[in-house]
């Protein structure tokens, strides 16, 4: 089956950092993804990991252990315009496989 | 470049009805999806074409949901009849290459929100 695993929902301070972490178990792996969706809005991509190790986007990064089926996506400095969603999707047989999504409400 | 397109972006029916949505993909792009998202959910793929072809249906209700993308561009979804529980929205989502290869991304379209009463 696939499992993919992330905590509903977060709190965090404007200018704070924040970690969502993302834990999966699928019967194949060829990739993972980091999508960001405002409320009534379209998912819009935000990283992709493929290779263990961290990838860094400016105020993003993207952490990826394949062994432990791991990920976790970073947030620097957090803005009000980060209150979002923020979805996890494991690549598969040229599919993506969502996670159900952490909510992220950053307050002033 | 124009992103993908979806219409109607709200749609509201009764239980046993049928309904249509339209979807344009990035132009050039092979690959388009079509996902369910439920709400507090994240995105549950339906339907998967490369070019006009059928490339994954599995978790596609085939017994009230039908898609079809005619001449490899638009495409399609229509349910009927619907039922209470096809309440959610529907994105359409297109991407240049079959295989995400490299990290190719998947580009979504805003998606539109079907109430079913």
């Amino acid at each position: 089956g696939q499992n993919i695993d992330q905590p509903t929902e977060m709190t965090a301070t404007e200018g704070a950092i924040v970690q969502i972490n993302c834990t999966y178990q699928t019967s194949g792996f060829n990739g993972l993804f980091w999508y960001q969706q405002h409320a009534g809005e379209a998912p819009t991509f935000l990283s992709y990991n493929v290779l263990d190790g961290l990838e860094e986007k400016g105020r993003f990064s993207s952490f990826l252990s394949r062994s432990k089926g791991y990920s976790y996506l970073l947030l620097k400095e957090l803005q009000m315009k980060d209150s979002a969603s923020y979805l996890c999707a494991v690549e598969h047989t040229d599919k993506l496989i969502f996670g159900t999504g952490t909510r992220l409400q950053v307050f002033p | 470049e124009a992103g993908v397109a979806q219409s109607p972006r709200y749609k509201i029916i009764e239980k046993r009805q049928s309904v249509a949505f339209w979807c344009n993909p990035i132009s050039g792009h092979a690959t388009l999806y079509w996902y369910q998202q439920i709400l507090g959910q994240g995105p549950k793929l339906l339907i998967q074409f490369q070019n006009n072809g059928v490339v994954d249906d599995s978790q596609l209700p085939k017994d009230r949901f039908s898609a079809e993308r005619l001449k490899g561009v638009d495409s399609t979804l229509k349910i009927q009849p619907a039922k209470l529980e096809d309440s959610a929205v529907y994105l359409c989502a297109s991407s240049a290459t079959p295989g995400l290869a490299g990290g190719d991304t998947q580009y979504f379209g805003p998606g539109t929100r079907l109430t079913v009463l």
